[in-house]
């Protein structure tokens, strides 16, 4: 069945370092690709999404492209900062009634 | 334009009782859905509903229900409360459109003792 497989955590970085959390899919089709962001006692947030194949999806300075020929949609960022510390979730949606969340990785960053 | 609301934000039950989640959305979404969240288990589907009148089973769907008389509301019933119940509890919505981003309320954390 559809499914994601994301990074375990616990990750700690010190700031300015680079980000790489990794994500991976199984889906039938062309699904949609998310990864939301949840901070300290609030609910979850939209963080960037891509919809096809090759399709970069970018914001905050975070990054991540939708590979078809791996299934990966991993999450990047140059350069870390305290206030990116959070639970990060990859998600799939392979028809519009349809959505699968991967365990969440937590990501605390030092200054 | 509020997006997704849930109240209450933080609730206590003993055993046995009984209560409702409130959710509501602004966005004249025709899917709704609950999810709960519990440590390492991401998030789990307990119900969802694809339109007034019209809802389904997710994957833990248990000890849960749930309607949907009009298009912005769609509160979870929990009947009989249990401490495996105890969760931080998520309502979501989206359109149908192809876009279908999903888009959340800031979450009802429940304690049953």
């Amino acid at each position: 069945g559809d499914s994601v497989t994301q990074m375990e955590g616990p990750v700690t970085l010190s700031e300015e370092a680079f980000l790489t959390i990794n994500c991976t899919y199984t889906a039938t089709g062309y699904p949609s690709l998310f990864w939301y962001v949840q901070y300290p006692g609030e609910g979850l947030q939209l963080l960037l999404k891509a919809t096809k194949a090759d399709d970069k999806g970018s914001n905050k300075g975070f990054e991540a492209t939708y590979r078809k020929e791996t299934t990966s949609f991993h999450l990047e960022k140059g350069s870390v900062q305290v206030s990116d510390s959070a639970v990060y979730f990859c998600a799939l949606s392979p028809r519009w009634n349809q959505f699968y969340f991967g365990t969440g990785t937590s990501l605390t960053v030092i200054p | 334009n509020a997006g997704v609301t849930q109240t209450p934000k933080f609730q206590v039950l003993k055993t046995g009782q009984s209560m409702t989640l409130q959710c509501a959305q602004d966005m004249n979404h025709e899917y709704m859905s609950w999810y709960r969240q519990d440590p390492g288990m991401g998030l789990r589907l307990i119900h969802y509903s694809v339109g007034a009148g019209i809802t389904d089973q997710g994957e833990v769907p248990n000890g849960y229900n749930v309607s949907r008389s009009t298009t912005e509301d769609f509160p979870l019933r929990l009947l009989s409360a249990a401490p495996s119940q105890t969760s931080v509890y998520f309502c979501a919505s989206r359109g149908t459109g192809g876009q279908n981003t999903q888009y959340f309320g800031p979450g009802t954390r429940l304690t049953v003792l």
